[in-house]
């Protein structure tokens, strides 16, 4: 069965950093693209971005660029998010998520995420 | 960035009804190279993470009841929920994943009990 659980949420000071595990079991983790996937509160989804089977490619939207990163250790069939210059508006339930099949980059390379954590939250104030 | 916008934003229905949510992309997300619709919807119960109920625009995923059934090509996108039972109560979201940088969801509808 696959397993994805994210930890590391809390509470945090605008400005300040924190770094997201999701360690992954039931799958041969290093074969898979992963995502980071985000929810606000009462809002809708947001992808974060995502990295490459082996870590040598990582792609982000404009919106987390330059702030958020996303890290693997395949050994320990783990993924990170580092977040550095947290705003109130990154206050947001944390998923990480796997897809159906390959994702890379560019058109009609990718699938839908058949896996999903159950999230950690990641608060943001002062 | 490919634009997804779902309507409505919410809609009640009575038990065994039937219940209709519309996706339109920004762009069509049909690839010509296999003639799929990268187009899929998810079910997110409150305190869960999104499942995925429909890829392809119209493949149910294992276990999904056949009472979910997804339509569309090109650019308009349909979930049917044919007969609305208690458990269907959620928030639905499309996804478009032809265009992967970035992958985008439509804003989520909310399908409750009339």
């Amino acid at each position: 069965e696959v397993q994805l659980v994210e930890s590391g949420g809390g509470l945090v000071q605008p400005g300040g950093s924190l770094r997201l595990s999701c360690a992954a079991s039931g799958f041969t983790f290093s074969t898979y693209w992963m995502s980071w996937v985000r929810q606000a509160p009462g809002k809708g989804l947001e992808w974060l971005g995502k990295i490459k089977e082996d870590g040598s490619e990582k792609y982000y939207p404009d919106s987390v660029k330059g702030r958020f990163t996303i890290s693997r250790d395949n050994a320990k069939n783990s993924l990170f998010l580092q977040m550095n210059s947290l705003r109130d508006e990154d206050t947001a339930v944390y998923y990480c998520a796997r897809p159906s099949g390959y994702c890379g980059a560019g058109y009609g390379s990718c699938f839908p995420f058949d896996s999903w954590g159950q999230g950690t939250l990641v608060t943001v104030s002062s | 960035d490919i634009v997804m916008t779902q309507s409505p934003d919410s809609l009640a229905v009575s038990l065994g009804e039937r219940a209709t949510i519309n996706c339109k992309s920004s762009q069509s997300v049909l690839y010509s190279s296999n003639n799929k619709n990268y187009l899929a919807w998810y079910q997110q119960k409150p305190g869960q993470p999104p499942k995925l109920l429909i890829s392809w625009a119209s493949t149910r995923e294992s276990g999904v009841p056949d009472r979910f059934s997804g339509s569309g090509s090109g650019t308009d996108f349909t979930l049917t929920i044919s007969s609305l039972q208690a458990e269907d109560v959620a928030v639905y979201y499309c996804q478009q994943y032809y265009n992967s940088l970035p992958l985008t969801f439509g804003g989520g509808t909310k399908v409750e009990i009339k």
